[in-house]
């Protein structure tokens, strides 16, 4: 099992203000991943790292950035945050599964729940 | 473009009673995955389904997968409490370096005593 780490858990900020949810993860992993969920709504992917220096953006266009400098390591930043920002933000990493037809199976932290006022 | 549609979206259900919860994609895919959701919390994997035909359980829970079909179920059997939660089945798009999967809406679970 993976351990994946996100800080804060819970972040109340006000708009204008400059955040950096962060994400790491203990076991090695080259892939890593951010989605966005609202309340009760499915995920989507807004930013993905397949290794160091490697980053692309996701099916949901996002204002954040990401950047991946150490494999355990990929925080997300938003520069000016704003209320439509109000999410929580999932962390995800991933390794290859074991098996005949190949496949990775994603490990996700605990989230960060984001209120921008 | 890939699709996941679940269906119901919302379930309520007694315990002791049997359901089922479909996961159907429009592009060709042989991986599928189940992850349920507590309210407030993050992703708990539950199964991963490899090939065509593959069948997965654990507990009162059971998952297919039917690549021809594009279809993928989650079968509750003899529900109970516990199991109220938020289901959803997640599509892998496998690329040369990686995968990214697409997410189904979701299917709220709620198993009433």
């Amino acid at each position: 099992e993976a351990d994946i780490y996100q800080t804060p858990r819970y972040l109340v900020i006000g708009t204008g203000k400059k955040i950096t949810l962060e994400c790491s993860q203990t076991m090695g992993h080259d892939k890593m991943y951010w989605y966005q969920q609202d309340p009760g709504m499915e995920l989507h992917l807004i930013h993905y790292s397949y290794g160091v220096n490697s980053t692309e953006k996701g099916d949901l266009s996002s204002e954040s950035t990401v950047s991946r400098i150490r494999t355990e390591h990929f925080p997300l930043t938003l520069e000016s945050a704003r209320p439509s920002h109000t999410s929580q933000y999932l962390c995800a990493s991933s390794e290859f599964f074991i098996g005949t037809s190949g496949a990775y199976e994603q490990y996700f932290g605990p989230g960060t729940r984001l209120t921008v006022t | 473009e890939l699709k996941v549609e679940q269906n119901p979206l919302f379930l309520s259900m007694q315990e002791g009673k049997n359901y089922t919860i479909y996961c159907n994609y429009s592009t060709t895919s042989d991986r599928l995955y189940w992850y349920r959701q507590d309210p407030g919390k993050s992703l708990e994997s539950l199964f991963v389904l490899l090939s065509n035909g593959a069948v997965k359980q654990e507990g009162r829970l059971m998952a297919s997968l039917d690549t021809k079909a594009r279809l993928s179920t989650l079968h509750i059997t003899a529900a109970v409490h516990d199991l109220s939660a938020t289901y959803f089945c997640a599509v892998d798009r496998r690329e040369t370096s990686g995968s990214r999967l697409t997410f189904g809406e979701g299917t709220q679970l709620t198993v009433n005593p």
